[in-house]
């Protein structure tokens, strides 16, 4: 079963416009981390939020951590085409004797001119 | 630009064949994971290691694939005998420790069992 999951498989915008992609996750975590996968390359994180932050800045990106309904946003504003990717959040998840990283689906957001 | 290189980028194997992807982590990183992620983007958890000791792996990998980090040569992962449903990208990644920390991935090596 997905602990961690984007709510959308999808979303496009023009640019300039922003973006939010939502994630909601199922077991109690000490950290969440949004990643952006561009065509060909792999996954680089954006941002990594903790349990007790609420909110995390990174330039045009905010993200967002509401343990209490465990689900996280990650908002891009003045998007460009350059942000068309596919996001992912991920959370750390206690298996076996150590935790590996668990990540979400993906939503593609895409970013047309 | 990824700090973490994998090699190769592509390869094309038949089923039964043996197929081998290396990584060398980042410098100073002694966390190394290893991802399958599929057409659909979603990602499996392999294997991971600190420094040569391998952490936690599951029961797939136990079977067919075999790792190695071993100390002054590029992390492996091998598939001894590949099936069609190995196609997919493996991502190698690696990190200053095992949880809660940023992940640096690689670009991956594209497996085609054909």
């Amino acid at each position: 079963s997905q602990l961690a999951e984007e709510n959308l498989w999808a979303l496009s915008v023009h640019e300039g416009e922003s973006v939010t992609v939502n994630c909601s996750y199922k077991t109690s975590i000490t950290a969440l981390q949004w990643y952006r996968q561009k065509s060909g390359e792999g996954p680089a994180q954006l941002i990594l939020i903790r349990s007790n932050e609420r909110e995390k800045r990174n330039g045009r990106l905010r993200a967002t951590l509401d343990t209490s309904s465990q689900s996280s946003s990650l908002s891009i504003t003045a998007t460009r085409c350059e942000d068309t990717a596919v996001y992912f959040c991920a959370t750390d998840s206690l298996t076996g004797g150590g935790r590996a990283l668990i990540f979400g689906t993906g939503t593609t957001v895409s970013v047309s001119p | 630009n990824s700090k973490v290189i994998q090699t190769p980028r592509y390869l094309v194997k038949g089923q039964g064949q043996k197929a081998k992807m290396r990584c060398i982590p980042e410098k100073g990183h002694p966390v190394v994971f290893w991802y399958q992620q599929n057409k659909n983007n979603e990602f499996k958890f392999l294997i991971n290691f600190q420094n040569q000791e391998v952490l936690q792996q599951i029961d797939m990998t136990e079977k067919r694939f075999s790792a190695e980090c071993p100390s002054n040569s590029p992390c492996s992962l091998e598939i001894q005998s590949s099936e069609a449903g190995d196609s997919a990208l493996y991502l190698c990644a690696s990190s200053l420790q095992n949880s809660g920390n940023t992940l640096y991935f690689g670009e991956g090596s594209r497996l085609i069992v054909v």
